[in-house]
């Protein structure tokens, strides 16, 4: 059974640094085909994809964010980790995480963390 | 703004059949994912691929693509079908996700 759990800060003040850890079970970050990715959603508004890291460590980032985007993979400790330098008002969000399965011809967010809220705020 | 657009809202008669559509120029080469939301509940994953349904999704879900048109079909909606879904799939270069904006399912 495959879980994630997004943990991190639910208040930082603008300019601040956002680390966010995402720790799972049930797969191995180093298989091939597998992935893990983070996704946001501001409160009422539409899902945005932030960044992806596969098995090969290959990283993708939201070119709109990828300036202030961070994304690290611990294998051994089960952990993705994000990083946002330079937070706004405008980031406050519910971030998520997901395990991502890449196949030939389709892939998709298959399994998905509860989601933590991320206020930015003075 | 994004790469992938859906109408932002649909509605539907209990029972009957409803499309909701996702349309951009990467999903004449990609396949689209689509994930439904209700309140206060993360993204669960109903269709990917061609036409794929993971384990525990109903029958009454299917994918389909047109162009650069991806579709999501529920046949025989159910009051427990009324969510927000969203399609993902690559944007145009192929090397980034994206997802649209997102579509407001009524069932009445």
């Amino acid at each position: 059974q495959i879980t994630l759990k997004e943990s991190g800060p639910t208040l930082v003040k603008p300019t601040q640094t956002l680390t966010l850890t995402c720790t799972f079970s049930g797969f191995s970050l180093s298989t091939s085909g597998v992935g893990v990715g983070w996704i946001r959603q501001p409160p009422g508004k539409a899902l945005e994809w932030l960044t992806l890291i596969y098995w090969d460590d290959d990283k993708r980032y939201s070119p709109s964010l990828k300036s202030r985007l961070t994304i690290t993979k611990d294998t051994s400790k089960n952990q993705v980790v994000l990083t946002m330098t330079n937070m706004d008002p405008v980031d406050t969000a519910t971030y998520y995480c997901a395990h991502f399965s890449s196949g030939l011809i389709d892939d998709a967010f298959d399994i998905w963390g509860q989601g933590t809220m991320v206020t930015v705020s003075s | 703004s994004s790469e992938l657009t859906q109408d932002p809202a649909v509605s539907v008669a209990l029972g009957q059949t409803v499309r909701i559509t996702c349309q951009g120029d990467s999903l004449r080469r990609y396949y689209a994912s689509w994930y439904q939301q209700k309140p206060g509940q993360a993204p669960v994953l109903v269709i990917y691929g061609k036409n794929n349904r993971p384990s525990g999704i109903p029958d009454r879900f299917s994918g389909s693509r047109s162009g650069n048109t991806a579709s999501l079909t529920i046949t025989g909606a159910q009051a427990e079908d009324e969510a927000d879904y969203y399609c993902n799939s690559r944007d145009s270069s192929g090397n980034h996700r994206v997802f649209g904006g997102g579509t407001k399912l009524t069932v009445l």
